[in-house]
C-alpha cells in the first residue's frame, strides 16, 4: 500500500497570507494525487486533481504542483473561507490511501 | 445538478449487519466509478471500496475485505454497501463519492453528504 504523510499537521496563519501543504508519497508515481478541502461537518471538496489541475468552480488562489514522491498544495492570499482541514490522495492504485490531514487555522 | 444522497445508516450492535445506499441524480450514474469512504469520529478520511462503472471490478480496504460488498444498480441510479460482521472500529460517516476516472485519471468529484454507522452494544 502507498502510505501518504502530510505535513505539517495543522498550521496557523491570517488572511491574505500564503501557506504551502507537503504531501510525501511512500512509492513514486506521476500525478494521481488529489487534493480535498473539508469543513467541519461537511463532505470533503475536490479542489485539485492529477497533481496540478484546478477543479472547477475553485479559486485560482489554489494551485498544486509535484511529481514522484513529493507534492504541494500551495493558497495565495488566504480567504476565510479557506481555514479548514485539507487531505492529499492517491489514486495510483488500490487502496486509494489519504493523508492525515492539514488543518489550517487562523492566528 | 450532480446529486449524491445517503441512506441505511444508523446504530448496530457488534456483529450485526446494515446495507447503506447511496441514490444518484443529475448525471449519467452507469459511465462512472463509485467509491464508498469513510471517517470515524474526529479523524481522517479512509477509502474503503470502489466499484467501476458497469459493477464488473470492485476493489476493497483490507480493513473491510471479506466483511463488505459493494454493489451498484445502473438501473436505479443507486450504489450500495452491504456491512456484515460489524465491528466498533467501523463506527464512522460513510460517504459515497463520484469518480470519472478517465485514461487513469481518478479523482472524487462529487460526495454525498454522508451517513452515520455506529457500532456499539
Amino acid at each position: 500500500d502507498i502510505q501518504m504523510t502530510q505535513s505539517p499537521s495543522s498550521l496557523s496563519a491570517s488572511v491574505g497570507d500564503r501557506v504551502t501543504i507537503t504531501c510525501r508519497a511512500s512509492q513514486s508515481f506521476r500525478t494521481s494525487l488529489n487534493w480535498y478541502l473539508q469543513r467541519p461537518g461537511k463532505a470533503p471538496k475536490l479542489l485539485i486533481y492529477a497533481a496540478s489541475s484546478l477543479q472547477s468552480g475553485i479559486p485560482s488562489r489554489f494551485s498544486g504542483s509535484g511529481s514522484g514522491t513529493d507534492f504541494t498544495l500551495t493558497i495565495t492570499s488566504l480567504q476565510p473561507e479557506d481555514f479548514a482541514t485539507y487531505y492529499c490522495q492517491q489514486t495510483d492504485s488500490t487502496p486509494y490511501t489519504f493523508g492525515q490531514g492539514t488543518k489550517l487555522e487562523i492566528k | 445538478e450532480v446529486q449524491l444522497v445517503e441512506s441505511g445508516g444508523g446504530s448496530v450492535q457488534p456483529g450485526g449487519s446494515l446495507r447503506l445506499s447511496c441514490a444518484a441524480s443529475g448525471f449519467t450514474f452507469s459511465t462512472y466509478w463509485m467509491h464508498w469512504v469513510r471517517q470515524a469520529p474526529g479523524k481522517g478520511l479512509v477509502w474503503v471500496s470502489r466499484i467501476n462503472s458497469d459493477g464488473s471490478d470492485t476493489s476493497y480496504a483490507d480493513s473491510v475485505k471479506g466483511r463488505f460488498t459493494i454493489s451498484r444498480d445502473n438501473a436505479k441510479n443507486t450504489l450500495y454497501l452491504q456491512m456484515n460482521s460489524l465491528r466498533a472500529e467501523d463506527t464512522a460517516v460513510y460517504y459515497c463519492a463520484r469518480d470519472p476516472c478517465t485514461a487513469g485519471v481518478c479523482y472524487f468529484n462529487y460526495w454525498g453528504q454522508g451517513t452515520l454507522v455506529t457500532v456499539s452494544s
